[in-house]
């Protein structure tokens, strides 16, 4: 059975510092990797995507994938109060999407 | 450009009894995706529907079913409910279907609650 496992958190860092989230994921076979971004009582809202080996940037935030460690993060720089939210992260097949159940990530004003 | 709407957004519904939920993809989207979300489960992947065919399905029993209109519109049905079915149900709609890896953008959700 397909598994991405992420520490549920919370996770607490100050405002302006770098908060680093981490998953692994447990299918050799996903091709592509995605963090989405969940505030409570609202619906999962894509934040990264990820595909090859590497960092990708995007504004404040970076995915870096690691195939061969089955590794993804996400990093964002200069938190800010507004990214207290759930990241999920989630690992795509052919057959769909599978998710780990979230990091809970707090920024302290 | 109007995003992925569902409805009802809650619903309540007793045991044994079955309800159908309904979700409206972005315009020019053709796949959608049904999710399950609760606490202690997570996030998990139910069915997808691309071109009106059912192409991918987890791991849930056969009371969850769904169709997909010409539209693209799609409604996912659930008979016979049981208090563990009480959830948030969420669907996503991407341009391409799910092994494409387009981006999946997810609707509002629709709060089952079963007594």
């Amino acid at each position: 059975q397909k598994e991405v496992e992420q520490n549920s958190g919370p996770l607490s860092v100050p405002e302006g510092a770098i908060a680093s989230l981490n998953c692994t994921y447990s299918d050799r076979g996903s091709q592509s990797f995605f963090w989405y971004r969940q505030y409570s009582g609202k619906s999962p809202e894509l934040i990264m995507s990820i595909y090859s080996n590497g960092d990708k940037e995007d504004g404040r935030f970076t995915a870096q994938l690691n195939k061969a460690s089955q590794y993804v993060s996400l990093l964002i720089r200069d938190s800010q109060p507004s990214d207290s939210a759930t990241y999920l992260c989630a690992s795509g097949g052919a057959d769909g999407l599978t998710f780990g159940k979230g990091t809970h990530l707090i920024i302290q004003p | 450009k109007a995003g992925v709407t569902q409805t009802p957004r809650y619903l309540i519904k007793t045991r044994g009894q079955q309800v159908t939920l309904s979700c409206s993809p972005i315009s020019g989207h053709r796949s959608v995706s049904w999710y399950q979300q609760t606490p202690g489960q997570g996030l998990q992947f139910l069915f997808e529907y691309f071109s009106e065919t059912q192409r991918n399905k987890g791991n849930f029993p056969g009371r969850f079913s769904g169709r997909q209109f010409s539209n693209s519109r799609s409604e996912m049905n659930v008979s016979t409910l049981e208090l563990g079915d009480s959830a948030l149900y969420l669907c996503a709609s991407s341009l391409g279907a799910l092994s494409s890896w387009d981006t999946q953008y997810f609707g509002p959700g629709t709060r089952l609650t079963v007594l």
